[in-house]
């Protein structure tokens, strides 16, 4: 399961809160991303990362920000929460081998 | 504008049966292909994987089948059991930004007893 973990599973907040969801590997890979998944429109990158303090915009990043300060935790922060937002979220790593592992989701209700 | 595409949001095979997922793509860069399966409530699984160098790749019950000339690529799953209905994602990415993905909407497959 390349030993992703991600907390929450599981949030309800409210509209203009900010939100962090936190994603932890063990296996010290270079290369984290955030995702977000909606029906009809399979899984969208959001940002992703290449090292520590090293990040770039995804497809869909509008409202949220990373961070990653240490090679195992990429953080996901939504600025100010819209019911938009509202969806599940999976962070993966990506290994030598190019090819990417997920971790168990997030699942994000916005009201 | 979708760059991988799963025309089929849902297909049902008998078991034992053939299961043939589809994919399309739009970006002739793109030089990596992959499959992955999820299941409700957990996160993608991997499944199998293809490099534009080679047109078929085969692990067990999966081969994926590329066609660059028509730039499609199949999922076969022979034979298909019940604990393979899942959300199938087709999968690509280009050589200088192989770190990035595009992933296509999915594809629900039920295996019917």
């Amino acid at each position: 399961d390349a030993g992703i973990t991600q907390s929450p599973r599981h949030k309800v907040t409210e509209t203009g809160t900010p939100v962090t969801l936190r994603c932890h590997q063990t296996e010290n890979h270079r290369y984290m991303y955030w995702y977000r998944q909606d029906p009809g429109h399979g899984l969208r990158l959001i940002h992703y990362s290449y090292g520590v303090k090293d990040t770039d915009k995804g497809e869909v990043s509008d409202g949220y920000s990373v961070s990653r300060s240490k090679t195992e935790d990429f953080l996901l922060t939504l600025e100010s929460a819209t019911s938009s937002q509202t969806s599940v979220y999976f962070c993966a790593i990506m290994t030598a081998k190019r090819t990417q592992y997920f971790g168990p989701g997030t699942r994000l209700l916005v009201l | 504008d979708q760059q991988v595409k799963q025309n089929s949001p849902s297909l049902s095979v008998q078991e034992g049966r053939i299961s043939i997922l589809n994919c399309d793509y739009t970006n002739s860069m793109f030089d990596y292909f992959l499959w992955y399966k999820k299941y409700p409530a957990e996160g993608p699984t991997f499944l199998i994987s293809i490099s534009s160098i080679k047109d078929k790749n085969e692990d067990g019950r999966f081969t994926v089948f590329l066609n660059k000339s028509a730039k499609h690529l199949s999922l076969h799953i022979v034979p298909s059991q019940p604990g393979d209905s899942a959300v199938y994602f087709c999968a690509a990415s280009a050589g200088n930004y192989g770190q990035n993905f595009v992933f296509g909407p999915g594809t629900r497959l039920s295996v019917l007893p």
